[in-house]
């Protein structure tokens, strides 16, 4: 069974611009998380989607939203970047029935100049 | 009331010894709490898990001890390896809520 799937693994964008990331769960999995970990911050949890609908949501600005659309994938965007956006964004995903299975992919590292 | 504190920060230990590493809770709701190991460039891996009816988990050389009253729990990894050299996050989580709380990670070095 494949696991889960980010692309891209390294960006580099410019302050200013705006970056889409994707995430492709385990098949079967209708729910995906995303996070953002930093050395400072520790892993922060930015949203759940399931079945297409934003389920919950972390506590990051506007700029950060997602989508998921049918077949489960899910894209993040972060719109005018800043130089604190750079980090580690990593997808996990699960059943999302209220089971304890969460499998994060390797995630993508945004580095913003 | 979300948070999840963890020590050490940083943690160094010689082959064949044994590492702990210690959590703490807020949140008495919390019903699940995983123990993630973390290899540079690669996502966090769920390592073990424990459930706060039980007050010991035991997975090979991983144990989870869980003392519910003190609202703390830790993972002991017993004859240190080399390979074990990660970092290692604790977690909490809610049931039926996809949201898991971290704790701030511990570097575990393990030396020959």
């Amino acid at each position: 069974k494949a696991g889960v799937t980010q692309t891209p693994r390294y960006l580099i964008k410019t302050r200013g611009q705006q970056v889409t990331l994707s995430c492709s769960p385990i098949s079967g999995h209708r729910s995906v998380s995303w996070y953002q970990q930093t050395p400072g911050q520790g892993l922060q949890f930015l949203f759940e989607y399931f079945s297409e609908t934003q389920r919950n949501k972390g506590n990051f600005p506007g700029r950060f939203s997602g989508r998921q659309f049918s077949n489960s994938r899910s894209e993040m965007n972060v719109s005018t970047l800043e130089l604190g956006d750079s980090a580690l964004y990593l997808c996990a995903s699960s059943d999302g029935t209220g089971g304890y299975g969460y499998t994060f992919g390797s995630g993508t590292r945004l580095t913003v100049v | 009331q979300q948070q999840v504190k963890q020590s050490p920060q940083s943690l160094i230990v010689q082959k064949g010894g044994i590492s702990i590493i210690n959590c703490a809770y807020e949140n008495t709701a919390f019903d699940y709490f995983p123990w993630y190991q973390q290899f540079p460039g690669k996502g966090p891996a769920l390592l073990i898990a424990i459930r706060p009816d039980v007050s010991e988990k035991k997975e090979g050389r991983f144990t989870i001890s869980f003392n519910k009253s003190a609202k703390q729990f830790s993972l002991h990894i017993m004859d240190s390896q080399p390979g074990d050299s990660a970092t290692y996050f604790c977690a909490a989580l809610l049931r039926g809520y996809q949201k898991v709380t971290f704790g701030t990670g511990t570097k575990l070095q393990v030396i020959p």
